[in-house]
């Protein structure tokens, strides 16, 4: 069973930290997505990766940036986290081409308090 | 980029079938239409996936006409547990993004 695992269903930060969202998937998918979800605004997306060290930004890619290290791996970092970070973010995988399915992990619930 | 429009919100009753559309004007030749579905405090999900013409898998059908510039996602006797909202994209295929749109919430009533 294809799997994308996100490391934390809920977090709570304090303004200024630096977060890290770590995401793992187990299908060698070359793809790597991050989103952002808030009530009214459906998926934002934030970066996405379609290779070992390369990254792309997305349609909202200020105050964030991301690793990735490994295949497998997508990490998603808030240098200074704010309270208009508070969102529930979403990782996703896909392979190289466009026109097949993405598989989500269950999220993250980040609150900035 | 191909923008997608549709409704925000729908209501149905259970065992009716529900058909919602998306506006894709803009889609060019190579694209593909896809189709997900989002249950609450989950990750989305793939549902369907087409080009034109009709395509049908055990969840949905999905109608594209021939100009391709809408699509419908049509679910046979929807139940209670189809709540959710369905997201249309559009897959470029010169990019490797996946934009969602704000999707339509379905909320099926007993």
């Amino acid at each position: 069973d294809v799997k994308v695992t996100q490391s934390s269903r809920y977090l709570v930060k304090r303004t200024g930290e630096k977060v890290f969202l770590e995401c793992v998937q187990d299908m060698d998918h070359e793809n790597m997505f991050w989103y952002r979800q808030d009530p009214g605004l459906g998926l934002r997306l934030i970066y996405f990766s379609y290779d070992v060290k390369m990254k792309e930004k997305g349609d909202i890619p200020e105050g964030y940036s991301v690793s990735r290290e490994k295949k497998e791996r997508f990490s998603l970092i808030l240098e200074s986290a704010s309270t208009n970070q508070t969102s529930m973010y979403l990782c996703a995988s896909s392979p190289r081409t466009g026109y097949t399915e993405a598989f989500f992990g269950q999220g993250t619930r980040l609150t900035v308090v | 980029l191909a923008k997608t429009t549709q409704p925000i919100s729908m209501d149905s009753y259970e065992g009716q079938e529900v058909n919602i559309t998306c506006s894709h004007n803009n889609i060019a030749t190579n694209d593909y239409i896809t189709w997900y579905q989002q249950f609450p405090s989950q990750g989305p999900r793939f549902i369907i996936q087409g080009y034109k013409t009709k395509v049908t898998n055990e969840v949905a059908s999905l109608f594209i006409p021939a100009d391709r510039k809408s699509s419908t996602l049509s679910l046979p006797r929807v139940s209670l547990s189809d709540t959710a909202v369905y997201y249309c994209l559009v897959e470029e295929d010169s990019s490797y993004k996946l934009i969602f749109g704000s999707g339509t919430r379905l909320l099926v009533r007993p």
